[in-house]
């Protein structure tokens, strides 16, 4: 069974773009959440899809927002980018509320 | 505010000894707690979890003990290894949004 995808696995953007990160999940699952890892903010939550709705957001600004299609994958996309927005962007997977949660290898987005 | 805290930041054992990472919650809507490892350069891999209802989980050299009146749970590394060293975050969920503690680096020395 494959695991958790994201892609790509490393971006490299300047300040001002927009930057769409992609996250399929594990085969059935239909919750997909959205995390930003810094080393000074550590794991902290951006939002969660469960069939195509978004059931809870994080706080995190405008600029950062998602989607998730028919068949589970989801996307997520910053705008505007600034140089904060360097992190690890991890998307895990899980069958609903309270499942157990399965992260991707992240996405690496450096802005420059 | 953290939600979830977690100590120590770093800790340093060695081989065959046993690691213990501590967490405490405040929020009593927590319903699971989850164990992660994560190695450098890659996404934290789920260890082990326990839910409120249970007081000790164990699965192999992994341990959660949990104290719901005191709102604080650990995860135990039995017989540790150079291999487990990594860094563990624990954390807690009130229903599909997890809040994590801030990561403890376990370094683990032959």
């Amino acid at each position: 069974k494959a695991g958790v995808t994201q892609t790509p696995r490393y971006l490299i953007k300047t300040r001002g773009q927009q930057v769409t990160l992609s996250c399929s999940p594990i085969s059935g699952h239909r919750s997909v959440s959205w995390y930003q890892q810094t080393p000074g903010q550590g794991l902290q939550f951006l939002f969660e899809y469960f069939s195509e709705t978004q059931r809870n957001k994080g706080n995190f600004p405008g600029r950062f927002s998602g989607r998730q299609f028919s068949n589970s994958r989801s996307e997520m996309n910053v705008s505007t980018l600034e140089l904060g927005d360097s992190a690890l962007y991890l998307c895990a997977s899980s069958l609903g509320l309270g499942a157990e949660a399965f992260f991707g290898q992240g996405t690496r987005l450096t802005v420059v | 505010q953290q939600q979830v805290k977690q100590s120590p930041q770093s800790l340093i054992v060695q081989k065959g000894g046993i690691s213990i990472i501590n967490c405490a919650y405040e929020n009593t809507a927590f319903d699971y707690f989850p164990w992660y490892q994560q190695f450098p350069g890659k996404g934290p891999a789920l260890l082990i979890a326990i839910r409120p209802d249970v007081s000790e989980k164990k699965e192999g050299r992994f341990t959660i003990s949990f104290n719901k009146s005191a709102k604080q749970f650990s995860l135990h590394i039995m017989d540790s290894q150079p291999g487990d060293s990594a860094t563990y975050f624990c954390a807690a969920s009130p229903l599909g949004q997890f809040y994590f503690g801030t990561g403890t680096s376990l370094t683990v020395i032959p």
